[in-house]
């Protein structure tokens, strides 16, 4: 098993549409969790971080947390065609960052 | 304030050189991070330094090794480069050691021939 599973991409959504991306995480230990956003042949730029369980809201993006099930999302509402990129999971129990493979989402026009 | 910068960009070397590649942290960071990204897979964690000490390293190769300087720069070496080693290689930084939030830089793009 996998220390952080995404789910497979790609994803596309119509633009104006809302998209659910999704990550499990396997040590009960994380503390802090993270969304990065990758532009292709960029590095990984923070979206949102969450710390605690529920909904966590900034602008357009909604993470949310439940430790009880080792899950983690990101909610994107609105999406546009520059949201287009590949999301990034991290947890950590401190220190290091532990990543998923990422979600590529595509967003059509 | 200036974020997190990486030297150089972009690298070619051929198999079994040597590479150093360099990251300066955001002002007031004390935290170096390297990670190395593969086409297609998430960045995997190589090393964390904190004030000049190593605080954890990744499931890399002795060939792999950094250090971190009095300014809080950071030098990430590789020995007898491997084809595999073609990678972006991603600096980040932080407040500490924690679980405060890391920053990345523009990352190297390192090709092996």
């Amino acid at each position: 098993q996998k220390e952080v599973e995404q789910n497979s991409g790609p994803l596309s959504v119509p633009e104006g549409a809302i998209a659910s991306l999704n990550c499990t995480y396997s040590d009960r230990g994380s503390q802090s969790f993270f969304w990065y956003r990758q532009y292709s042949g960029k590095s990984p730029e923070l979206i949102m971080s969450i710390y605690s369980n529920g909904d966590k809201e900034d602008g357009r993006f909604t993470a949310q947390l439940n430790k009880a099930s080792q899950y983690v999302s990101l909610l994107i509402r609105d999406s546009q065609p520059s949201d287009s990129a590949t999301y990034l999971c991290a947890v950590t129990p401190g220190g290091k960052l532990i990543f998923g493979q990422g979600t590529e989402l595509s967003v059509k026009p | 304030d200036a974020g997190v910068t990486q030297s150089p960009t972009h690298l070619i070397k051929t198999r079994g050189q040597h590479v150093t590649l360099r990251c300066s942290p955001i002002s007031g960071h004390k935290s170096v991070s390297w990670y190395q990204q593969v086409l297609g897979q998430g960045p995997q964690f190589i090393f964390q330094y904190y004030e000049k000490e190593e605080r954890g390293r990744g499931n890399f190769p002795d060939r792999f090794s950094a250090r971190q300087f009095p300014n809080y720069s950071s030098e990430l070496n590789v020995n007898a480069l491997l084809l595999g080693d073609s990678a972006l290689y991603l600096c980040a930084s932080s407040s500490g050691t924690g679980v405060e939030t890391q920053y990345f830089g523009p990352g190297t793009r390192l090709l092996v021939l």
